[in-house]
């Protein structure tokens, strides 16, 4: 099965700018693979950051975009704040309907 | 706005079958999306189970095909899921949602089941 591959671990300073990746082990990301990009904290469900590429969801903050770069897809949130402090998923959408989530980043703010 | 509520037993035992359902309210399961099932192992990631339409298709993940079942009941407005022979490996809280795009959206608060004898 593909493997989507995000940064285990990325740091940001309060009021920087970061970009977490979303990748595969083989191959390029592109529109078709159509991400989504989710927010959890400890002990809480996934938040929806973006879909569709780069749709925010509702009340989801305009420091977090989301595009493809390159062959990744990215989350980039300009101006971090602390409490983006959490662990962020993407997720790709490969053949016959089937969805697969990368392993996650954990952002330090 | 959506929400979902899963339920289910918090203890099933190994080999046994795991069933949660999902309620779905502020919305019609025969809306047009399509309705997920993702699982979260203890301090671990994300894993999508699977995915259902109201008119009964449905994707799966490959790893776990084998085992699983999941079905939508429109006159209930709710979704379920069955997951058979399991393990300790599927202990996890187990997530329903609504899809936005081509993954979930929309999450219910997930439940924690443990498989354990």
């Amino acid at each position: 099965q593909t493997v989507v591959t995000q940064e285990p671990s990325l740091s940001v300073s309060p009021g920087g700018t970061v970009a977490l990746t979303c990748g595969l082990d083989s191959g390029s990301v592109s529109n078709d693979h159509n991400p989504s990009w989710y927010q959890q904290t400890p002990g809480q469900a996934p938040r929806t950051l973006i879909y569709s590429i780069s749709t925010r969801s509702s009340g989801v903050p305009d420091r977090f975009s989301g595009s493809i770069l390159g062959n990744k897809a990215a989350l980039i949130i300009t101006g971090a704040q602390a409490e983006d402090e959490s662990d962020f998923y993407c997720a790709l959408l490969m053949g016959s309907g089937i969805s697969v989530f990368g392993g996650g980043t954990k952002l330090t703010v | 706005q959506v929400q979902l509520q899963e339920s289910g037993p918090g203890l099933v035992k190994p080999s046994g079958t795991l069933s949660l359902t999902c309620d779905v309210s502020g919305d019609s399961i025969s809306s047009g999306n399509w309705w997920s099932w993702v699982r979260q192992a203890p301090g671990k990631g994300l894993q999508w189970i699977g995915e259902i339409y109201h008119s009964g298709r449905t994707n799966y993940n490959p790893s776990l095909k084998n085992r699983l079942i999941i079905s939508v009941d429109r006159s209930k407005n709710r979704f379920s899921l069955n997951l058979a022979s399991v393990t300790a490996a599927d202990t996890a809280v187990y997530y329903c949602a609504r899809d936005s795009g081509s993954h979930p959206g929309y999450w219910g608060q997930g439940t924690l089941v443990i498989v354990s004898s």
